[in-house]
């Protein structure tokens, strides 16, 4: 357990609505990533950041955006939710000392 | 370029039976290589870990890995199958990037099936 929540755990909403996941720890780390989770494809980075206002996109960045205003929170945006973000959303931390990354609980996002 | 390939995307034993998950991977160096374990309707958590201090990493539940540089493969191994062992299975490989944030390159996953 690497002390890491995600908010909501679930979530339903309609196109074109704006959607904003919350990634929380409370370890102090400086690396949070953001994972979408969709069948067949294993894990893939959406964004990550590498400290309080820096971040940076991972392969399927298109449609969404980040905010981490504090070391704790990492925020991650639909702009403009579409179907094909209907997924599982994962927020993970990396623990420098065993660069190794840990992951939270998830949010599952259904876009209608 | 740093891939990973599951060789199974499903796999079916029966309790008390050995397990067999295979990982290839692709690497331009000696790399890390993990395994995460995701039981239904839960979060990813860290099975077992290569950096390269031994070929056979011990992991939790009584699952190992064995590192093989010549066949490019950490099979993931457990000598007999638990019902709780039912689950998915990813075979992880970082890609370093600038600043060490170590992008992780993951397998398309293994659904292991346990039968009483």
């Amino acid at each position: 357990d690497a002390g890491i929540t995600q908010s909501p755990r679930h979530k339903v909403t309609e196109t074109g609505t704006p959607v904003t996941l919350r990634c929380h720890q409370t370890e102090n780390h400086r690396y949070m990533y953001w994972y979408r989770q969709d069948p067949g494809h294993g894990l893939r980075l959406i964004h990550y950041s590498y400290g309080v206002k820096d971040t940076d996109k991972g392969e399927v960045s298109d449609g969404y955006s980040v905010s981490r205003s504090k070391t704790e929170d990492f925020l991650l945006t639909l702009e403009s939710a579409t179907s094909s973000q209907t997924s599982v959303y994962f927020c993970a931390i990396k623990r420098e000392s065993t660069d190794t990354q840990y992951f939270g609980p998830g949010t599952r996002l259904t876009v209608l | 370029a740093q891939s990973v390939t599951q060789l199974d995307s499903h796999v079916s034993v029966s309790e008390g039976t050995p397990v067999l998950l295979r990982c290839n991977y692709s690497s331009s160096y000696s790399p890390s290589l993990f395994w995460y374990v995701q039981h239904p309707n839960k979060g990813l958590q860290l099975l077992l870990k290569y950096t390269s201090a031994a070929t056979l990493v011990k992991g939790i539940n009584g699952f190992e890995a064995e590192f093989k540089k010549s066949e490019t493969s950490f099979h993931l191994t457990k000598p007999s199958a638990h019902m709780s062992d039912a689950a998915e299975y990813f075979c992880v490989v970082p890609h370093p990037g600038s600043g060490g944030y170590n992008k992780l390159i993951f397998g398309a996953g293994t659904r292991l099936a346990v039968h009483p």
